[in-house]
């Protein structure tokens, strides 16, 4: 699986949108990108995966480029329970489920 | 509905002793992930179960660690001689067997050793 880069940590301001970029340079054309979170003391938790297409659904939106060697993921409107630490992970899907490949992800600390 | 479960949630241990850990995965989930995860690391594959057969064990440290799921649902992590090392929190997941598939993770076993 492809390698990626995020910045260590970043925070926000409650209400506001928390944009999370994401390098994976080296990505291929099979493999898709994934967010997870982790809150503190607890396992993580899917958030969005994409190919191509820009993607939507109730927790945020994830924003792939053209040549797809970087993303974002959008939070809208960020609070206080957001405060996490957000993995992008990119994978090849297969006919079986494969692993999943964590770095060290990026620390977002929302503020009041 | 029940989430991933694992137990117990804390477990002490003495360097030498012999550790189990279990994972109840969703209900009808046929494939089962195990992660351990060290203080400020992202988690680290361990096995992946398809049914009742390890698929990808690659990556267990060595042979002391060994898991089974022998009726294809609940799994047990078997650390034999622990060492203090292999302090870390032990995550389970589960997921259905199809594409695009989503891994719904326990709350892990923090395993310290002595």
């Amino acid at each position: 699986d492809a390698k990626t880069t995020q910045p260590t940590s970043m925070d926000c301001a409650e209400g506001r949108a928390a944009n999370l970029p994401c390098n994976h340079s080296t990505i291929s054309g099979n493999e898709y990108v994934y967010w997870y979170r982790q809150i503190h003391s607890q396992g993580p938790q899917y958030i969005i995966h994409g190919l191509k297409n820009n993607e939507t659904n109730e927790m945020a939106s994830l924003i792939i480029t053209e040549d797809r060697k970087s993303s974002t993921l959008i939070l809208p409107h960020a609070t206080l329970r957001d405060t996490a630490v957000y993995y992008c992970i990119v994978r090849v899907e297969t006919g079986a489920n494969s692993k999943l490949t964590f770095g060290k992800g990026i620390t977002l600390s929302v503020r009041p | 509905g029940a989430g991933v479960s694992q137990t117990p949630s804390n477990k002490v241990t003495e360097k030498g002793k012999y550790v189990e850990l279990r994972c109840d995965p969703i209900s009808g989930h046929t494939a089962l992930y195990w992660y351990r995860q060290s203080l400020g690391q992202g988690p680290e594959f361990l096995i992946y179960f398809q049914g009742t057969g390890a698929a990808d064990d690659s990556g267990l440290p060595n042979d002391r660690f060994f898991a089974v799921r022998p009726e294809g649902s609940v799994s047990t992590l078997k650390i034999q001689r622990t060492e203090r090392g292999d302090s870390a929190v032990y995550l389970c997941a589960s997921s259905l067997m199809r594409q695009s598939n989503e891994q719904f993770f326990g709350p892990g076993t923090r395993l310290t050793v002595l």
